[in-house]
């Protein structure tokens, strides 16, 4: 059974271009979030998806920043016109079930860097 | 949201047990305490959560005081790789999907 996956792991833009950061959930997941984790620092929250519905999208950039977990395929988290504070490590995590106190379950990230 | 505090750092030795400690004076009774491990360059993983009672398995213990303001992650015999930063984190079970991240306990374990 396959783990939570991400791609890329690694990702370099420079100012103003666009990245996108791709997550495919857990085998029989519906529910996919996203964290963004600046060096030393613990995770925050971004937004909540689950297939095709944006659930909660408060912890999310008002502007530039954007995520869709359609019907088939992966979630993407889509950056526009990148700048280097958006520079940091952005985890997707997914979990069977809303409100469920089981764990999320992880990926390995993607470590975006911007020049 | 109730928050959590935990020490920046802790040192242990390899093969000897290690305690975590997590204050959260603020829970509330629907609040389940979560513990997450992060390894170097690598996404957080699950170890362990807990309501009320004392949990086991495979990884940890979760030893939680009666009155709920505290809570403690035991690791019965470190190994090496078992260094890492370990979150305590609480999730309100009723409404709440959200992990409210804090900085963490790195834990360093000694040869």
């Amino acid at each position: 059974n396959a783990g939570v996956m991400q791609n890329p792991r690694h990702l370099v833009r420079r100012r103003g271009q666009e990245a996108r950061l791709r997550c495919s959930p857990m085998k029989g997941h519906s529910h996919v979030y996203w964290y963004r984790q600046l060096p030393e620092e613990g995770l925050k929250f971004m937004v909540y998806l689950q297939k095709e519905n944006i659930i909660d999208e408060s912890g999310m950039p008002k502007e530039r920043f954007s995520a869709e977990f359609p019907k088939e395929g992966p979630s993407i988290l889509r950056i526009q016109q990148v700048v280097r504070g958006d520079s940091a490590a952005y985890f997707c995590a997914s979990s069977p079930r809303l409100a469920d106190p089981y764990e999320q379950y992880f990926g390995p990230g993607t470590r975006l860097t911007v020049t | 949201d109730a928050k959590t505090t935990q020490p920046n750092s802790m040192e242990s030795n390899e093969e000897e047990p290690v305690h975590l400690p997590c204050n959260h004076s603020t829970i509330s009774g629907t609040d389940y305490i979560h513990w997450y491990r992060q390894l170097p360059s690598q996404g957080p993983e699950y170890v362990i959560h807990g309501l009320t009672s004392n949990v086991n398995n495979r990884m940890a213990s979760l030893a939680i005081a009666e009155d709920r303001k505290s809570s403690t992650l035991i690791l019965h015999r470190a190994t090496l790789r078992d260094a890492a930063v370990y979150y305590c984190i609480l999730r309100d079970g009723v409404s709440n999907y959200q992990l409210i991240w804090g900085a963490g306990t790195k834990l360093i374990i000694k040869p």
